[in-house]
């Protein structure tokens, strides 16, 4: 199976700041690769898939990049909003699809 | 507005058995793929099971292989997972999941989640 490892664990960033979070495959996964965000208590919601394409719905500070094995999620002006814990996703092979550990970001 | 709703989690001793339902609305699941996605406590999202739109494919994690049953009535709009030979370390959040579109595991719809613990 393909394995996901993201990075770094947490992350605290300040608002108004960028924040960046870190995805890798341990092989090749074009940009079969999607985000979610889980805010505490809530279920996962779908931010990016395609690597870069935006879900509908998800404001424009949202943005992914990457291809094959390296991925990444920029949030480009931190919200107090954003506080959460956000997962990357492999669907170029399945079964099984993939989830990275998560990373937890702080405000 | 799409919605999935779970239904079914609870308290059950090891070996024993819980059947999980998902009922959907604002789509039809006759065109969608089905998943289930657990989360045990304080860990990361794991995958668990996969039905096809028309419920003739079926694809399950290694650790649930054999345990666990998905299952489908498109003419409820309810998805189904039967769980047999519960372990301790099936203790999870289980949610329901739609698929995006066809051949593709983007999962754009997510239920609330229900709790499922095994404990003696």
């Amino acid at each position: 199976e393909v394995v996901m490892t993201q990075s770094p664990a947490t992350l605290s960033v300040s608002p108004g700041e960028r924040a960046t979070i870190s995805c890798r495959a341990s092989e090749s996964i074009n940009t079969k690769l999607a985000w979610y965000q889980q805010k505490p208590g809530q279920a996962p919601r779908l931010l990016i898939y395609g690597a870069s394409t935006t879900a509908p719905g998800i404001p424009a500070r949202f943005s992914g990049s990457g291809s094959g094995t390296e991925f990444t999620l920029t949030i480009s002006s931190l919200q107090s909003e954003d506080l959460a814990v956000y997962h990357c996703q492999q669907y170029s092979t399945w079964p099984p699809t993939t989830f990275g550990q998560g990373t937890k970001l702080d405000i | 507005q799409e919605h999935l709703v779970e239904s079914g989690g609870g308290v059950v001793q090891p070996g024993g058995s819980l059947r999980l339902s998902c009922a959907a609305s604002g789509f039809s699941l006759t065109i969608h793929g089905m998943h289930w996605v657990r989360q045990a406590p304080g860990k990361g999202l794991v995958w668990v099971a996969f039905t096809s739109y028309d419920g003739l494919n079926t694809y399950y994690g290694d650790n649930v292989k054999g345990r666990f049953t998905i299952s489908r009535d498109n003419s409820k709009n309810t998805v189904y997972l039967q769980m047999n030979r519960l372990r301790v370390d099936d203790t999870a959040v289980y949610y329901c999941v739609k698929d995006m579109r066809y051949l593709e595991w983007i999962m754009d719809v997510w239920g609330q989640g229900t709790t499922v613990t095994v404990s003696s």
